[in-house]
């Protein structure tokens, strides 16, 4: 199993700003993954972020507004861009699980980052 | 990736057994049938998977009918602690074949005293 953690768990942000998120892992993971959770909603991947290139963005999202860094194994930021209300959300980062070189089928969860923009 | 339907919510009392069932018609034939646990202000947290017939862990069961059209995550003896968003996933996830995991809407279980 991997242990994540997300940095910061919760801010709030004035429309305009900018906030990084950081997800580091325990281990040395080749996938990690960007989710968003509105309120009272389902888990929206964002994007899958590989180590040594750039990440790839699921339709509806934007590296503009959504930059992602990725630069070793064991750590990647998401940057939410120009905040405005509606981007209140939580932002959970994941990693898949291997044993040696087989991926496993399941992935851990960060505990995720509740960002609120006023 | 195939599409899940799954109940809202569902409410229970403690120490009953609880079935949540998913239906993917559109399975396809190397798709898996993975359940996610979600307690509030936490990630998700892999329960259980499974491709056919029935599947158990020591946290729940999974039951899938040949046609694998449907899936039932079952959880023996519910307690308070079991409160959480069940999300039901369906996919190829052998061996990186893809990692992405695309959530429906889930299943709210509220458990009572």
């Amino acid at each position: 199993s991997a242990v994540i953690s997300q940095k910061p768990s919760r801010d709030i942000c004035q429309r305009g700003t900018s906030l990084t998120i950081q997800c580091q892992v325990d281990s040395q993971v080749t996938m990690m993954f960007w989710y968003r959770q509105q309120p009272g909603q389902s888990l929206t991947l964002i994007a899958t972020a590989n180590q040594g290139s750039e990440a790839t963005y699921e339709s509806g999202f934007v590296i503009d507004k959504f930059p992602i860094s990725r630069p070793n194994l064991t750590f990647s930021t998401l940057t939410v861009s120009n905040l405005s209300p509606e981007d209140s959300s939580i932002y959970l980062c994941s990693v898949e699980d291997r044993e040696g070189d087989r991926v496993r089928n399941e992935q851990f969860f960060g505990p995720g980052t509740r960002l609120t923009v006023l | 990736l195939a599409k899940t339907t799954q109940p809202i919510s569902m409410d229970s009392y403690e120490g009953q057994e609880v079935n949540i069932t998913c239906s993917h018609n559109n399975i396809a034939t190397n798709d898996y049938i993975t359940w996610y646990q979600q307690f509030p202000s936490q990630g998700p947290r892999f329960i259980i998977q499974g491709y056919k017939t029935k599947v158990t862990n020591e946290v729940a069961s999974l039951f899938i009918p040949a046609d694998r059209k449907s899936s039932t995550l079952s959880l023996p003896r519910v307690s308070l602690s079991d409160t959480a968003v069940y999300y039901c996933l369906v996919g190829d996830y052998r061996g990186g074949a893809t990692n992405k995991l695309i959530f429906g809407t889930g299943t709210l279980l509220a458990v009572q005293p």
